[in-house]
């Protein structure tokens, strides 16, 4: 099963508003991650954010999280057409098998010029 | 360009067939990932290998394997081909084998079933 799911499943929005994402995970962990993926291409990454900080920013780009809730929100100021993509939430946390980067489902973002 | 390769591009095979592909990492990076995309089952997490060994293991199939060369190049083999296998293939690179690390990703292989 999916250790992260992302909220909403999809967003549309007009150039200039901001978008919200949110990532809920089910187990504790080392690290969460945000990658962008244009459609068909690989991910790209976007920021990391350890299990001790609460905020990081990166450009237009700010994450927040939240361990006691086991959630994460990655905001995007400003949108453009060009952030028209796919979101993912990654968490970093040992399972079985290993020490383990899972994905969410991702929400689709749609930037309208 | 996140300096990872992966070979083929596409891929269109039968069903019952065996295929390889290829991945090599960011020069200098120790660790490779395979993962599967698919419409249904999103990005799933196959397999680990760090500096040759294998560091981590996902949801791979047992028709599924994979090695890690000296060079630190990756192929993943698969085989006995279902329709279901057809997806996107991403392979990813980073320095470290665990740990705070992000992941490069290389541009993928479609791999067509029929």
């Amino acid at each position: 099963s999916q250790q992260g799911e992302e909220d909403p499943q999809a967003l549309s929005i007009q150039e200039g508003e901001n978008a919200t994402m949110n990532c809920s995970y089910k187990t504790s962990i080392n690290n969460l991650q945000w990658y962008r993926q244009n459609s068909g291409r690989g991910l790209v990454h976007l920021i990391l954010i350890r299990s001790n900080e609460r905020e990081k920013h990166s450009g237009r780009l700010r994450v927040t999280l939240d361990t006691s809730k086991k959630s994460s929100s990655l905001l995007i100021t400003a949108s453009r057409a060009a952030d028209t993509a796919s979101y993912f939430c990654a968490t970093d946390a040992w399972h079985t098998g290993g020490f383990k980067t899972i994905f969410g489902a991702g929400t689709r973002l749609f930037v309208k010029a | 360009d996140s300096g990872v390769t992966q070979t083929p591009k596409h891929l269109i095979t039968a069903t019952g067939q065996r295929v390889t592909l290829r991945c090599s990492p960011r020069s200098g990076d120790l660790s490779v990932y395979w993962y599967q995309q698919s419409l249904d089952q999103g990005l799933q997490f196959l397999i680990q290998y760090y500096n040759g060994e294998e560091r981590a293991k996902g949801n791979i199939l047992e028709r599924f394997s994979a090695q890690q060369f000296p060079d630190l190049h990756s192929e993943l083999n698969l085989s006995s081909l279902e329709l279901g296998d057809s997806a996107l293939y991403f392979c990813a690179s980073s320095p470290g084998g665990q740990g705070i690390y992000e992941q490069y990703f290389g541009p993928g292989t479609r791999l067509t079933v029929t």
